[in-house]
């Protein structure tokens, strides 16, 4: 099973509506991101947790919100999806400060029409 | 804040040679981190670079980080087919290893 694991995998939603994407992880790590994957813009990050009760805002978070349920759970919504939102969403996980490497998901590939 | 960026966008090559990928940042780096993603998948750390002038490998792949520590290449050697993917440079400006920003990425194919 992958340490990091992203549901759904694939989903097609209509503007307006509201989406969460989860994102699980049995590493053990307390640094949680969500980055999403633009053709041509590389990844951005979105928001980042450190612990259960440290939430971040990446550099472009608006139209999103997350919730750190837990050290091992850490979801991505958008409340009213719209279709420039379209893009594939990675979560990873990192884990004691100095080291640097981050541990990614497999994403989420999510179409707003 | 800082910026990197990545070139070429794009390359193909034939198998067997080799090719150079770059990364450059608009401020000095703390850490320069190298990942490979297959398409429409995860990515996956290659390698990390902290001080100046550093050099590492894996397998045909070596990274070099500059002197001034704003720039850094990723090499490899007789290019093979499973080396195909997009590469991505990814910064640490804070020297806390927080937070990485991501380079536009370089999608590399391998033709045989």
């Amino acid at each position: 099973d992958a340490d990091v694991t992203q549901t759904p995998r694939n989903r097609i939603t209509k503007t307006g509506k509201r989406i969460m994407l989860e994102c699980s992880q049995t590493k053990g790590h307390d640094r949680m991101y969500w980055y999403r994957q633009d053709p041509g813009l590389g990844l951005r990050l979105i928001y980042y947790s450190f612990d259960v009760k440290d939430i971040n805002k990446g550099e472009i978070s608006d139209g999103y919100s997350v919730s750190r349920q837990a050290q091992a759970k850490f979801s991505l919504s958008l409340e009213s999806a719209i279709p420039n939102q379209t893009a594939l969403y990675f979560c990873a996980t990192a884990g004691p400060s100095g080291t640097g490497e981050l541990f990614f998901g497999e994403g989420s590939r999510l179409t707003v029409l | 804040s800082q910026e990197l960026e990545q070139s070429p966008q794009s390359l193909i090559v034939q198998e067997g040679k080799n090719l150079t990928i770059n990364c450059t940042s608009s401020k000095t780096l703390y850490g320069l981190y190298w990942y490979k993603q297959k398409y429409g998948e995860g990515l996956i750390f290659l390698m990390m670079l902290q001080k100046g002038g550093e050099e590492k490998s894996h397998e045909k792949i070596t990274a070099k980080l500059d002197e001034k520590k704003q720039q850094s290449s990723l090499h490899i050697t007789a290019s093979q087919p499973s080396h195909a993917g997009i590469y991505l440079c990814g910064a640490d400006g804070t020297g806390t290893a927080s937070k990485l920003t991501f380079g536009t990425g370089t999608r590399l194919q391998v033709t045989l």
